[in-house]
């Protein structure tokens, strides 16, 4: 079965701690996403990885950075954590197929961050 | 810039009852499209996607979802609503062709069923 795992599903943190959510895949996905998810926001796209030790931003990378230094996983950090930064956390990946077309995203269970 | 709309944020549907959510996409081209959805507490899981072919898809869970390229349209129906249906719905679009898929989501539409 496919797996995205999440190493929290609640958090709680301090304004200015420095926050690390971990991601795990165990399908040899080459892309991994992160998302932050807001009641009336849906989902937006903080950063994104299409192969080990890339990434690229997404829509929100204000306040955030990434790594990915194996395959299966990726790390989100908040190098100091903010009020506003208080939200769910989902993490995706996805297969790059044949003819370089990326399949559907899997998501794992999310991790709700609430910063004090 | 593309986005997606779903304009309704809550339904509610009697179970046993038909149900049709939703969603309005803006591209410059026909998308890759999808239906996800978050019960609560959980991650996201697709119910169906649309690539090509037959504009008719079938899902997970006895959904379906009908593409109209002209009204840019891919709304998600289910015939008969049961309970464990309550859930947030949540479309998304994502670009055609090779290369990277950044799929774009609505806003969502919360699902309640009534008894």
């Amino acid at each position: 079965d496919v797996k995205v795992t999440q190493s929290s599903r609640y958090l709680v943190k301090r304004t200015g701690e420095k926050v690390f959510l971990e991601c795990v895949q165990d399908m040899d996905h080459e892309n991994m996403f992160w998302y932050r998810q807001d009641p009336g926001l849906g989902l937006r796209l903080i950063y994104f990885s299409y192969d080990v030790k890339m990434k690229e931003k997404g829509d929100i990378p204000e306040g955030y950075s990434v790594s990915r230094e194996k395959k299966e996983r990726f790390s989100l950090i908040l190098e100091s954590a903010s009020t506003n930064q208080t939200s769910m956390y989902l993490c995706a990946s996805s297969a790059r197929l044949a003819g370089g077309l990326d399949n559907e995203q899997f998501f794992g269970p999310g991790t709700r961050l609430t910063v004090l | 810039a593309q986005s997606v709309t779903q304009p309704d944020i809550h339904i509610t549907v009697s179970e046993g009852a038909s149900l049709e959510l939703r969603c309005n996409y803006s591209y410059g081209a026909t998308p890759y499209l999808f239906w996800y959805v978050q019960s609560p507490g959980q991650g996201l899981q697709l119910l169906l996607k649309y690539f090509s072919g037959d504009t008719l898809v079938q899902g997970i869970k006895g959904f379906e979802a009908e593409f109209k390229r002209s009204q840019s349209s891919f709304n998600l129906r289910k015939p008969s609503v049961h309970w464990s249906d309550a859930a947030e719905y949540f479309c998304a679009v994502g670009p055609r062709g090779t290369g990277f898929q950044k799929l774009v989501f609505g806003t969502g539409t919360r699902l309640l069923v009534s008894p």
